[in-house]
C-alpha cells in the first residue's frame, strides 16, 4: 500500500482564498484524522470520521475551518476564507482502529504545508 | 492548557551515547502514552509504546518509562546514531475520552557523528 496521500504538498495562498486539503486514507481503514501542526501548539487534532461520518469536530478551529468525507478514499479539509494565522502543517492520518493500541497505530500522511501570505 | 508537554524543544546528543527525551502529562485519565518520530518533509510514525499499568517498555535500541506518580515519562535512545535525529511528539490517550491521541510540542533531536 502506498500509505497516506496528501495533496498538495505545499500550498501557498493569499488572505481570503479558499483552501482545500486533499487526503487518501489508507485502504481498509475505518478512522481519518485532521492534525494540525503549528510550532506554538504542536500537532492538534482538529476532526476525525469513522466510516466516513464525522464524530468530532471538537478542535476544529472555527467555522472557517470544513471537513467532508464523501467516501471511504476521499477526505477534504476546507479553509474558508483563510488567514495568515492558518499557516501550518495539516497532516491526515488513518487507522483500523480509533486509537494506537498494541496490535494497531495511526498512520500519517506526509502533510501539507500551508502558507497564507 | 497543554495537557502533554515536551519542554526541550532539542536536544543534542554525541553519537553513541544516551539520548533522553522526557514528557510530561497533567491528565491523570491518561492511561496509554506513545512516541512518535517525524522527519523533515514526512508524516510521523509510530515508534514506540507503554500502557499505564506498566513503567517501561523497552524495543531495541529504545525504551520508555513511565513514572505514574510524577505523570511523567521518558524515551530512552542507546546508543544514539545519526539516524536517530528527527523530531519525537510524545502522545497520550484516555479511554475515558475516546481514547483520542494528545500529542506534545516534540523534540528535536540532533545525533551528532
Amino acid at each position: 500500500d502506498a500509505g497516506v496521500i496528501q495533496s498538495p504538498r505545499h500550498e501557498v495562498t493569499e488572505m481570503g482564498q479558499e483552501v482545500t486539503l486533499r487526503c487518501k486514507p489508507i485502504s481498509g481503514h475505518d478512522y481519518l484524522f485532521w492534525y494540525r501542526q503549528t510550532m506554538m501548539r504542536g500537532l492538534e487534532l482538529l476532526i476525525y470520521f469513522n466510516n466516513n461520518v464525522p464524530i468530532d469536530d471538537s478542535g476544529m478551529p472555527e467555522d472557517r475551518f470544513s471537513a467532508k468525507m464523501p467516501n471511504a478514499s476521499f477526505s477534504t479539509l476546507k479553509i474558508q476564507p483563510s488567514e495568515p494565522r492558518d499557516s501550518a502543517v495539516y497532516f491526515c492520518a488513518s487507522s483500523l482502529a480509533r486509537v494506537v493500541t498494541i496490535t494497531d497505530t495511526q498512520y500519517f500522511g506526509p502533510g501539507t504545508r500551508l502558507t497564507v501570505l | 492548557d497543554q495537557q502533554v508537554k515536551q519542554n526541550s524543544p532539542s536536544l543534542s546528543v554525541q553519537e553513541g551515547r544516551i539520548s533522553i527525551l522526557n514528557c510530561d502529562y497533567t491528565n491523570s485519565m491518561f492511561d496509554y502514552f506513545l512516541w512518535y518520530k517525524k522527519y523533515p518533509a514526512e508524516g510521523p510514525t509510530f515508534l514506540i509504546s507503554i500502557s499505564s499499568i506498566k513503567d517501561k517498555n523497552e524495543d531495541g535500541r529504545f525504551t520508555v518509562f513511565l513514572n505514574k506518580s510524577a505523570k511523567h515519562l521518558s524515551l530512552h535512545i542507546v546508543p544514539s546514531q545519526p539516524g536517530d535525529s528527527a523530531v519525537y511528539f510524545c502522545a497520550a490517550s484516555a479511554a475515558n475520552a475516546g481514547n483520542m491521541l494528545t500529542f506534545g510540542g516534540g523534540t528535536r533531536l540532533m545525533v551528532k557523528p
